[in-house]
């Protein structure tokens, strides 16, 4: 059964700040990996999606890197503001079609 | 762009009643998916359908059932409520492996269904 563990469970950063969100997972068999932002009771907005056979997606701000082998993906946030304040929530894609979430980091961005 | 659609965004039954929830995937988008999210959870897998026929099955309860139509939304009939299916319900869509997409999943608002 695919666990996904996020780490840290919350972080509290001051504005402009770069930092690391890390995200493990038990079956390296993935199919790929999406992080996601999710504010508080709202839905959840698709940040960045990794495919199996790649190592890293950037968009803007944003840096996503798959080490599939190991279990692993981060999210870098580069100058943190305090708009990036939300729950990032990673899942990945086995077979099948359902994603596996883990619980989640919470962040808060201080201005 | 256009995003999912969910209706309604908000919903409040009595126990035992039931409910119906809908979801208008993106346009082109083949697949629907259905997670329940309840209070400081993580979204839990549901159900999915791909071209109107379902692909995939989570931990749906005996007292839910879904279906995908010929336009590609997707309805989700919960029925004898309990206080725990007090949830955010929500769907999602990509293109399905057999279009060769990316299955990249696209949430909607979600439904926050209240039961009483």
């Amino acid at each position: 059964k695919q666990e996904v563990t996020q780490i840290p469970a919350a972080l509290s950063v001051p504005e402009g700040e770069n930092l690391v969100l890390n995200c493990s997972f038990t079956d390296s068999a993935i199919y790929n990996l999406q992080w996601f932002r999710q504010d508080p009771g709202k839905g959840l907005t698709s940040l960045l999606l990794i495919q199996s056979s790649q190592r890293e997606q950037t968009s803007g701000r944003l840096n996503a890197s798959l080490d599939k082998s190991s279990g692993r993906s981060t999210l870098y946030i580069a100058a943190s503001q305090p708009g990036d304040s939300a729950t990032y929530l990673c899942a990945v894609r086995r077979d099948g079609n359902k994603l596996v979430f883990g619980a989640g980091t919470i962040l808060r961005v201080k201005s | 762009a256009a995003g999912v659609i969910q209706s309604p965004r908000h919903l409040i039954k009595e126990k035992r009643e039931t409910a119906t929830l809908k979801c208008y995937p993106i346009p082109r988008h083949d697949t629907v998916y259905w997670y329940q999210q309840g209070p400081g959870q993580d979204p839990q897998f549901l159900i999915s359908f791909y071209e109107k026929m379902q692909s995939d099955k989570g931990s749906i309860p005996d007292r839910f059932s879904a279906q995908q139509f010929s336009d590609y939304h997707s309805e989700l009939n919960m029925s004898s409520l309990e206080l725990g299916d007090s949830a955010l319900y929500f769907c999602a869509s990509s293109l399905g492996f057999g279009a060769g997409g990316p299955g990249e999943q696209f949430f909607g608002p979600g439904t926050r269904l209240t039961v009483l």
